[in-house]
């Protein structure tokens, strides 16, 4: 299995500002993606990173709101802009390795007062 | 559109029960499952990772169970230690050129393992 990494690993916030997401893996990896999990709830996808072009990005969540980059095959970026109260989640990186498994990274916990 | 169900939402055994949860999907079109069990304030570890193609994994005390045409897979533990204390989520992978390698989760079971 892969080590992925995520900075930060919690943060407190104010309403109204951005924060940044890092995800870094030790082994290059085709498919990226980045979830939220709400408090007391289980995990959404939020977007698929695609290296070289844009993200995908499911229903309900937009780019404006979280622009992800993929410069290469071993990091990726999650910000969540212009943030608020609700906003307040874990964000989980995830990648997909061999025989089509998805392991996690340890996640973002992100408080907006 | 993808539907997974665990029951139950939470369970607590004494130590040393053997015990199954249970998972459902509504649609058998399904790439893989996979087991992950996550820990309070910690992500998410894969426990187990099931092909459509398979019927059960095995990894220690833990057996997963794939019945793709009913839409369910069961968690079976072996005599469990308190350290099992965690929350377990079932996800089903929709198949790949339709939904790529997106992961469908359930809600979870909150399991305890009372010493």
């Amino acid at each position: 299995s892969a080590v992925i990494s995520q900075k930060p690993s919690r943060d407190i916030c104010q309403r109204g500002t951005s924060l940044t997401i890092q995800c870094q893996v030790d082994s290059q990896v085709t498919m990226m993606f980045w979830y939220r999990q709400q408090p007391g709830q289980s995990l959404t996808l939020i977007a698929t990173a695609n290296q070289g072009s844009e993200a995908t990005y499911e229903s309900g969540f937009v780019i404006d709101k979280f622009p992800i980059s993929r410069p290469n095959l071993t990091f990726s970026t999650l910000t969540v802009s212009n943030m608020s109260p609700e906003d307040s989640s874990i964000y989980l990186c995830s990648v997909v390795l061999g025989q089509g498994a998805q392991h996690f990274g340890d996640g973002t916990r992100l408080s907006i007062l | 559109k993808q539907e997974v169900t665990q029951i139950p939402a939470a369970l607590s055994v004494p130590e040393g029960e053997n015990l199954v949860l249970n998972c459902s999907f509504t649609d058998s079109a399904i790439y893989n499952l996979q087991w992950f069990r996550q820990d309070p304030g910690k992500g998410l570890t894969s426990l187990l990772l099931i092909q459509s193609s398979q019927r059960e994994q095995t990894s220690g005390r833990l057996n997963a169970s794939l019945d793709k045409s009913s839409g369910r897979s069961t968690l079976y533990i072996a005599a469990s230690q308190p350290g099992d204390s965690a929350t377990y989520l079932c996800a089903v992978t929709g198949r790949l050129g339709t939904s790529g390698s997106r992961l469908t989760f359930g809600e979870g079971t909150q399991l305890t393992v009372n010493p």
